[in-house]
């Protein structure tokens, strides 16, 4: 079946330090790739998507890739401020799915001043 | 303009028991989703609402079931609790319905736990 394998967490780090999180995935068909993002108290929110191969999402600079021949989307940020802190969950969706939503487990970030 | 909401809050229960929780989409859309989050996991899908009807399942057993309003609100209830069922449980909405994908708007989600 459908899964999404993400870097369990919890990942701290220091005010403007880069961030990587990484993410894979295993699917029948083609899928859409998404990042969600949970911050304290809320709900998710989706941060960015990418549909088809190579494309580049982007959000608030975050950026993912979708790589189809490593079958990951890898989430990163250039410049992390404790704003940032949140649980970030990778998430995909089949073409045609009705919008049933894989998630990963989920990737806490703790960023510190 | 109010997103996704969801009642209640926060709801105890024992085992064996029955629980109804309740969302309100985002004004225009017509597809409710619903997930189960246990804590310090991903969501899960549930289940998909639109026209009313149960429109796609995930691998939940016959205890969780449904139902979609004609002002497109829905509820989410669970029989015959389990300890198991303790978990965050998130309500999505989206317009469309049909098979391309739209973004899915959360709610904050109503937090059960079964005793």
């Amino acid at each position: 079946g459908d899964s999404v394998t993400q870097m369990e967490g919890p990942v701290t780090l220091s005010e403007e330090a880069f961030l990587t999180i990484n993410c894979t995935y295993t699917a029948t068909g083609y899928p859409s790739l998404f990042w969600y993002v949970q911050y304290p108290g809320e709900g998710l929110q989706l941060l960015l998507k990418a549909t088809k191969a190579d494309d580049k999402g982007s959000n608030k600079g975050f950026e993912a890739t979708y790589r189809k021949e490593t079958t990951s989307f890898h989430l990163e940020k250039g410049s992390v401020q404790v704003s940032d802190s949140a649980v970030y969950f990778c998430a995909l969706n089949i073409d045609g799915g009705y919008q049933k939503v894989t998630f990963g487990i989920g990737t806490k970030l703790q960023v510190i001043p | 303009d109010a997103g996704v909401t969801q009642s209640p809050t926060h709801l105890i229960k024992t085992r064996g028991q029955q629980v109804t929780l309740r969302c309100s989409p985002k004004s225009g859309h017509d597809t409710v989703s619903w997930y189960q989050q246990a804590l310090g996991q991903g969501p899960q899908f549930i289940f998909q609402y639109y026209e009313e009807e149960e429109r796609q399942r995930g691998n939940f057993p016959d205890r969780f079931s449904g139902h979609q309003f004609p002002n497109y609100s829905s509820e989410l209830n669970v029989n015959a609790l389990l300890l198991g069922d303790s978990a965050l449980y998130l309500c999505a909405s989206s317009s469309g319905g049909g098979s391309s994908y739209n973004e899915q708007f959360f709610g904050p989600g109503t937090r059960l736990t079964v005793l």
